[in-house]
């Protein structure tokens, strides 16, 4: 168990620029979420799938996010034409398919829009 | 709408000092209340799961505990190294953990 992986883990980009973020799950894990957290602010939901099939999507997603889980496997998280107001550390977390199954975190992307 | 609310939002301990973290949830059907701890620049640690009402679970230093409203999580004889945000989250009958804002614990010696 390698545990939840992200990449990068820091992110500077001009603001209208397109970024990319990718985590790689716990393998056993057929479960993954995005969150986003702001500072001094809990994570806040964004979307996630079960395998490769994306259940649910945050009313407050802006439609300039997309993700995908090609495969059930990693997981992509795209936002185009940032704004200032992305800048967040953008959480992965993995879990079993149980309802009461802990999130495992990943240690998140810092995203800076400037 | 599932909510979480954890109080107080910081709190100063001496070393040795023991205190409790409260988390308050309103939660349709509540299938886990997750507590977790989150160091700087990282992602949230998972430390607990509590099911049910009258249940406790303890790791080291740290105590949860879970009523039908709210949970505690009890520190006792805290170190520096505990110093962390400490973040609860509820599962209720969707399977996105609803998360509060947290509770920053600094631990001086």
């Amino acid at each position: 168990d390698t545990g939840v992986s992200q990449d990068p883990r820091h992110k500077i980009t001009k603001r209208g620029q397109n970024v990319t973020f990718r985590c790689d799950p716990i393998s056993e894990h057929n479960r993954l979420y995005w969150y986003r957290q702001t500072l001094g602010q809990g994570p806040e939901f964004l979307t996630y799938f079960q395998n490769e099939a994306q259940l649910e999507k945050s009313r407050l997603l802006s439609d300039r996010f997309s993700a995908e889980r090609p495969k059930g496997s990693f997981s992509t998280l795209e936002i185009q034409r940032t704004e200032q107001g992305d800048s967040a550390m953008y959480l992965c977390a993995s879990s079993f398919q149980d309802y009461n199954s802990p999130l495992h975190f990943g240690n998140g992307t810092r995203l800076t829009v400037t | 709408e599932d909510q979480v609310t954890q109080s107080p939002e910081a709190l100063r301990l001496q070393e040795g000092e023991s205190s409790s973290l409260n988390c308050s949830y309103t939660v349709s059907g509540l299938r886990g209340l997750f507590w977790y701890r989150q160091d700087p620049g990282k992602g949230p640690e998972f430390l607990f799961t509590l099911y049910s009402a009258g249940e406790e679970k303890e790791k080291e230093r740290l105590k949860a505990t879970l009523t039908k409203k709210e949970s505690f999580l009890h520190i006792t004889a805290p170190k520096p190294e505990d110093s962390a945000t400490y973040l609860c989250a509820s599962g209720g009958g969707s399977y996105i953990p609803t998360f509060g804002r947290g509770t920053s614990l600094i631990v001086h010696p």
